[in-house]
């Protein structure tokens, strides 16, 4: 039973460039959430899934981001023009209905 | 409002003596949901234990355990027998239900440090 698994684990990338993260969930859950962690705080919730459809954004979610999960499996989370304070841990979790959220390992962007 | 609140920004504790982390957390819904999640160095979120708000009795999961008092709204997270492998990050977070909302909002975490 494999985990939650995020691609790549690290990003380096300059300042107003795209970036594009992917999140595999536990397979046959059917919910799909993105968390945004800086460093010395907690996760903050950005997005989440339920099967393909995006049910709730946070206002953290910008015009510059954009999540998907096209066939309501693996989901996609873009940063357009990135900026320097978009260096952080994007975490994925996913959870089958209401129960318990499994995280990934997340993927650590470094803005420069 | 701060909805989750981690009073000890980190703690020390000996190898094989019990630890307890204090989480305090604030709602008006009556069915919300809390958890326990720990952080190692390597970044991955790892759950470690749920308590339900009509959950009877606190939640047990191995050495880790879950102090759950409604009326003072605190989940703290006891663990037992602590091991150099506990030292981490730990993060306190709630799920409420108000509207379906499915996400958890988190506290600042509590760095653990296991002395030898």
């Amino acid at each position: 039973d494999t985990g939650v698994s995020q691609d790549p684990r690290h990003k380096i990338t300059k300042r107003g460039q795209n970036v594009t993260f992917r999140c595999d969930p536990i397979s046959e859950h059917n919910r799909l959430y993105w968390y945004r962690q800086t460093l010395g705080q907690g996760p903050e919730f950005l997005t989440y899934f339920q099967n393909e459809a995006q049910l709730e954004k946070s206002r953290l979610l910008s015009d510059r981001f954009s999540a998907e999960r096209p066939k309501g499996s693996f989901s996609t989370l873009e940063i357009q023009r990135t900026e320097q304070g978009d260096s952080a841990m994007y975490l994925c979790a996913s959870s089958l209905g209401g129960t318990i959220p499994y995280f990934g390992p997340g993927t650590r962007l470094t803005v420069t | 409002a701060q909805k989750i609140t981690q009073t000890q920004p980190g703690m020390f504790v000996q190898k094989k003596e019990a630890v307890t982390l204090d989480c305090t957390y604030d709602t008006s819904d009556p069915s919300y949901g809390l958890f326990w999640y720990k952080q190692p160095s390597s970044g991955e979120m790892i759950f470690l234990i749920y308590q339900g708000s009509y959950d009877q009795q606190n939640a047990t999961e191995g050495r880790y355990s879950l102090n759950f008092q409604k009326a003072r709204k605190s989940a703290n997270l006891v663990i037992s027998a602590s091991q150099l492998g506990d030292s981490a990050m730990y993060f306190c977070a709630m799920r409420e239900n108000i509207q379906g909302a499915q996400k958890l909002v988190f506290g600042q975490g509590t760095r653990l440090t296991i002395n030898p």
